[in-house]
């Protein structure tokens, strides 16, 4: 099984501010990689695929980066509706998530 | 608009079935690679099942064995018949679809809760 590592757990930014999240994967995955946004109560939704493509409808201050085992997604200017937990997710054997990161108010 | 629209969950009991359904509109469900996903209270997200277009199965090795996928094309459904519950199955149920490996749409889920 791949293991996806997220981090931070937690990340505290204020309004505004550029949010960066990691993701890694145990063996490489070469650009097999997701990001999902889930908002409580609600179903994960599709961000970026294929480590950089932002999925339809998803605002340009959204942009994933990386290749193998080492995968960025960022958020440019956070706004208030981007608060929410993030996953990456890895399609390259099987379907693996990682245990998500937490983007909270700071 | 793709719409998927998931039902059957509730509370059960340890030892228990239940069978899920997806009801897809928007989309052709035996045309499409289709997935459950599911969610733990407070947890994170874990792949379940999946069915491809062609009819091929596949589990996750927590419920090989207990789950079984299909679908009905007549009724553009997709299902999960889940026999044999414990605790560590109670989740909220996504169904999705997958068709390049990632999960482009997904209904609201349906909470199952295995309890005594």
């Amino acid at each position: 099984e791949i293991v996806m590592t997220q981090s931070p757990a937690t990340l505290s930014v204020s309004p505004g501010e550029r949010a960066t999240l990691s993701c890694r994967a145990s063996q490489s995955l070469s650009s097999n990689l997701a990001w999902y946004q889930q908002k409580p109560g609600q179903a994960p939704r599709l961000l970026i695929y294929g480590a950089s493509t932002r999925a339809t409808g998803i605002p340009v201050r959204f942009s994933g980066s990386g290749s193998g085992t080492e995968f960025t997604l960022t958020i440019s200017s956070l706004q208030s509706e981007d608060f929410a937990v993030y996953y990456c997710q890895q399609y390259n054997y099987w379907w693996t998530f990682g245990q998500g990161t937490k983007v909270e108010i700071k | 608009e793709v719409q998927l629209v998931e039902s059957g969950g509730g509370l059960i009991q340890p030892g228990g079935s239940l069978r899920l359904s997806c009801a897809a509109s928007g989309l052709t469900v035996s045309s499409n690679y289709m997935s459950w996903v599911r969610q733990a209270p407070g947890k994170g997200l874990e792949w379940v099942s999946i069915i491809y277009s062609g009819g091929h199965t596949y589990y996750a090795d927590s419920v090989e064995g207990r789950f079984t996928i299909s679908r009905d094309n007549s009724k553009n459904t997709l299902y999960l018949h889940m026999n044999n519950l414990g605790a560590e199955d109670t989740a909220v149920y996504y169904c999705a679809t997958n068709g390049e490996g990632y999960f482009d749409y997904w209904g609201q889920g349906t909470l199952v809760t295995v309890s005594s």
